[in-house]
């Protein structure tokens, strides 16, 4: 138990569903992170929030959309994904930026999704 | 050429060996961590290195900074160890975290 807690564990959608991933920490972090995680390649960046603002948006297309409420809550919403959306989203956070690399990041279970 | 690479790419050894795993890369750097991956798919943090050697319980981790060169070390392997082994390294220009494609190890009973 890392601390971060991400549901749902797997999830299966259509191309033409609406779904969300979620992200919760108690840690008292302040950087939160989503990570796409694709078969036998390494970890892709895709959003880094801040204090609630986000940093960094790694030409991540549009139909993935993040939201961050309050620094303990990340959201990614999902809508008209393609099949090659498929992968594993990680969830991470940190004390501070950048990318928690000095200080330890903490990463979520993952979500496995895949998009029929 | 990947920017952090990793080596081997999938190990599979007997319980009870000594297992090593390297991780070299090509840009400047503020820390190399390395993280373990279970099949599940939750990543955990195992070291933060800038200089030297870190040991935890059967785990080592070593870096040379001037060949740019890191090893994560497994004392006497056990089949729970069996997970993907990820080298990240933070690079001193841009912050960025720049991840190699990881490890697979299997160690068989």
């Amino acid at each position: 138990e890392t601390g971060v807690t991400q549901t749902p564990r797997h999830l299966v959608m259509g191309m033409t569903n609406k779904k969300s991933l979620k992200c919760e920490q108690h840690l008292g972090h302040n950087a939160m992170y989503w990570y796409k995680q694709s078969a036998k390649k390494p970890l892709e960046l895709m959003f880094v929030y801040n204090f609630k603002e986000q940093t960094e948006n790694n030409s991540v297309p549009s139909r993935f959309s993040p939201e961050c409420p309050n620094s303990s809550h990340l959201f990614l919403h999902l809508h008209t994904l393609q099949p090659e959306d498929s992968a594993l989203y990680l969830c991470a956070s940190s004390q501070d930026e950048p990318q928690g690399l000095n200080t330890e990041a903490f990463f979520g279970q993952g979500t496995r999704l895949t998009v029929v | 050429k990947n920017e952090v690479e990793q080596s081997p790419q999938n190990l599979t050894a007997q319980e009870g060996e000594f297992i090593t795993i390297n991780c070299s890369y090509s840009v400047g750097i503020s820390a190399l961590h390395w993280l373990q991956q279970h099949p599940g798919g939750g990543i955990v943090s195992l070291f933060m290195l800038s200089s030297g050697k870190k040991k935890h319980g059967r785990l080592i981790a070593t870096i040379n900074i001037q060949e740019k060169h890191s090893s994560l070390h497994i004392t006497a392997s056990h089949p729970r160890d069996s997970a993907v082994y990820i080298c990240a390294v933070l690079s001193n220009s841009n912050y960025q975290l720049i991840w190699g494609a990881g490890t697979k190890l299997i160690i068989k009973p």
